[in-house]
């Protein structure tokens, strides 16, 4: 079975504050693929990430980074010096090989206060 | 370069009348998935396309949900006698030929079943 867990429901920073959302995954699949996706209040799903199993080294994207480690089935996701306009939901999603169907984490809700 | 679109946005009906939803997808992009999605809730997947084959459906999908993408283009979701448990945000993503290629959204089909 695959599942993913968020165990973080909403997190409420102040802006400038960097803030780590979790990310832990199962699955059987050998070769799996991991995302994240953004949820702004318009409702519209952004991706921001895709990682493949095989591939371990970590990413930055400007103020925006992910820790992927296998050892510990985890994905998380950094945003430094964070903003207002990054206030949304945020979603961890997995694809394992054996199927095409993304299974998703419940959310989490970030919050970033002015 | 034009997203995934969705047409109605919104639809309102009453118990036990039928709804269909279109998607139409990156004009690229083979794959087509449909997902539901409820408040608070991670998407949960429905049922997945290749051109026009689909190849991948959820138990979710009742006998009253049908899906369809007739010429592996634009794809439609009918859900036929609807009941209040059927409104949520129906969600159509597209995405390119490899398994771990990304899904991009369309910004969803809000139903509400009265």
């Amino acid at each position: 079975a695959q599942k993913v867990t968020q165990a973080q429901t909403e997190i409420s920073v102040v802006e400038k504050e960097d803030v780590t959302l979790d990310c832990v995954y199962e699955t059987r699949d050998t070769t799996y693929y991991l995302f994240w996706y953004k949820q702004p209040p318009s409702g519209e799903l952004v991706f921001l990430i895709r990682r493949n199993s095989f591939d371990e080294q970590n990413e930055i994207s400007g103020r925006y980074s992910w820790n992927f480690q296998k050892s510990t089935s985890s994905f998380n996701f950094t945003i430094t010096a964070s903003q207002v306009v990054d206030s949304a939901v945020y979603f961890c999603a997995l694809r394992g090989d054996s199927n095409y169907q993304l299974i998703w984490g419940a959310g989490t809700k970030l919050i970033i206060k002015p | 370069d034009t997203g995934v679109s969705q047409d109605p946005r919104h639809k309102i009906t009453k118990r036990g009348q039928n709804v269909t939803f279109r998607c139409d997808p990156i004009s690229e992009h083979n794959r087509l998935y449909w997902y539901r999605q409820t408040l608070g809730q991670g998407p949960e997947f429905l049922t997945y396309f290749q051109n026009e084959a689909q190849l991948e459906k959820s138990r979710l999908l009742s006998d009253r949900f049908s899906a369809e993408r007739p010429k592996g283009s634009f794809s439609t979701l009918e859900i036929q006698r609807t009941e209040q448990g059927d409104s949520a945000m129906y969600l159509c993503a597209s995405s390119q030929t490899w398994k771990g290629d990304e899904q991009y959204f369309g910004p969803g089909t809000r139903l509400t079943v009265t």
